[in-house]
């Protein structure tokens, strides 16, 4: 059974550029949250979608901003990079209203220079 | 908001030590809690939960009592192991994740 699955693991951008992070749930999961993880730091929530709607959004700026499609995988996008942006980007799905059983991928490492 | 504030690091044991990390919450309600662990280069892997007041999550030799009185969810094992080195995350759940700054722990053999 496949968990939470990220692509790609590692990227490196430059000041100004788009990117785009990419997540798939584990099997039967529904929800997709994105968290961002600084170097040292605990990870802060972004955003989570569910039924292919932002449910809920933590604070950030719109540059940051995602989707899901039908299939339940998510995107997380970000615009014009700033070297404050580079961090672990963490995806996270979950079933519906189970709010205890998240499960993570290992995440993407965004550089951004 | 709801928060979290765990202990800082790094805590340095030596194996078959006592581990215990600190960490209380700031919420309103009676938010669900985790301990979650990271280790180098991966992810986060749930440890334990507790869901609501006077549960006591388990796993792994890992302890934590969830305690309303004190706003408090400290983690406990009797006698760490070598892989046991990582790092150690508190967090709450009101519909997201929140998370403390994490406890870094490196236990040498």
């Amino acid at each position: 059974d496949a968990g939470v699955t990220q692509s790609p693991t590692h990227l490196i951008k430059t000041r100004g550029q788009q990117v785009t992070l990419r997540c798939s749930p584990k099997s039967g999961h529904d929800t997709v949250s994105w968290y961002q993880q600084a170097l040292g730091q605990g990870p802060q929530f972004i955003f989570q979608y569910y039924e292919e709607e932002e449910r809920q959004r933590g604070n950030f700026p719109d540059r940051f901003s995602g989707h899901q499609f039908p299939n339940y995988s998510s995107e997380l996008n970000v615009n014009a990079l700033l070297l404050g942006d580079s961090a672990l980007y963490l995806c996270a799905s979950s079933s519906g209203q189970d709010y205890y059983g998240y499960t993570f991928g290992s995440g993407t490492r965004l550089t951004v220079v | 908001g709801n928060s979290v504030t765990q202990m800082e690091g790094p805590v340095t044991l030596s194996e078959e030590a006592f581990l215990t990390i600190n960490c209380t919450y700031t919420a309103t309600g009676y938010p669900s809690l985790f301990w979650y662990v990271q280790y180098p280069g991966e992810g986060l892997q749930l440890l334990l939960k507790a869901t609501k007041a006077d549960d006591k999550g388990s796993n792994k030799g890992f302890e934590a009592t969830y305690r309303k009185e004190t706003t408090s969810f400290h983690l406990e094992k009797g006698s760490v192991q070598v892989s046991d080195s990582a790092v150690y995350f508190c967090a709450l759940n009101d519909y997201k994740l929140s998370f403390g700054a994490g406890t870094t722990v490196t236990v040498r053999a």
